[in-house]
């Protein structure tokens, strides 16, 4: 069974602070990953996607994936309370339509 | 360019009843994706069309059913209704095709089973 793995949390940060996010994955041969940010009562936005190895930024957020360690993470600078939200990592099978999703990490940012 | 649309927003059924959900991709994007969301299972993929044929399926009974037509919109069906079919059904739209994979999502069906 192929999983993606995050911390449940929550994550609390304080406003301004940087947080990091973490997931790990099991299928090897995965090519894209992808960062989805969910609010309360909302469906899932993509803010993040990687397919090679190192760092990619988009203003204040910055992916990270590591593919020899099957591990990928999301860096969210200058946190604010409007980031608070569960945060989905989820792996693209082989390039199919299908995502495997993690359980989502909640993050709190405090003002 | 128009999101993806899903209708309807919120439905409440019975026990044993039968549903139709629908989705509108993003124009121009030719595969549409279903997804399940629970708070015990989380988000899980039911199935995948891309030109008005199922390309990819999750793990879930026949009793979930869907088709695309050909201007790509997407319907999903569940019949003989389970109280564990309540949950938030998503659909997401792509291009379906190249390396990047993108999807987006659309605001989601709340489906209450009694």
């Amino acid at each position: 069974q192929k999983e993606v793995e995050q911390n449940s949390g929550p994550l609390s940060v304080p406003e301004g602070a940087i947080a990091s996010l973490n997931c790990t994955y099991s299928d090897r041969v995965s090519q894209s990953f992808f960062w989805y940010r969910q609010y309360s009562g909302k469906s899932p936005e993509l803010i993040m996607s990687i397919y090679s190895n190192g760092d990619k930024e988009d203003g204040r957020f910055t992916a990270q994936l590591n593919k020899a360690s099957q591990y990928v993470s999301l860096l969210i600078r200058d946190s604010q309370p409007s980031d608070s939200a569960t945060y989905l990592c989820a792996v693209n099978e082989r390039n199919t339509g299908k995502l495997i999703f993690g359980q989502g990490t909640t993050l709190q940012v405090k003002p | 360019k128009a999101g993806v649309t899903q209708t309807p927003r919120y439905l409440i059924k019975t026990r044993g009843q039968q549903v139709t959900l629908s989705c509108s991709p993003i124009s121009g994007h030719r595969s549409v994706s279903w997804y399940q969301q629970t708070p015990g299972q989380g988000l899980q993929f039911l199935f995948e069309y891309f030109s008005e044929t199922q390309r990819n399926k999750g793990n879930f009974p026949g009793r979930f059913s869907g088709r695309q037509f050909s201007n790509s919109r997407s319907e999903m069906n569940v019949s003989t209704l389970e109280l564990g079919d309540s949950a938030l059904y998503l659909c997401a739209s792509s291009s379906g095709q190249g390396d990047i994979y993108e999807q987006f999502f659309g605001p989601g069906t709340r489906l209450t089973v009694l």
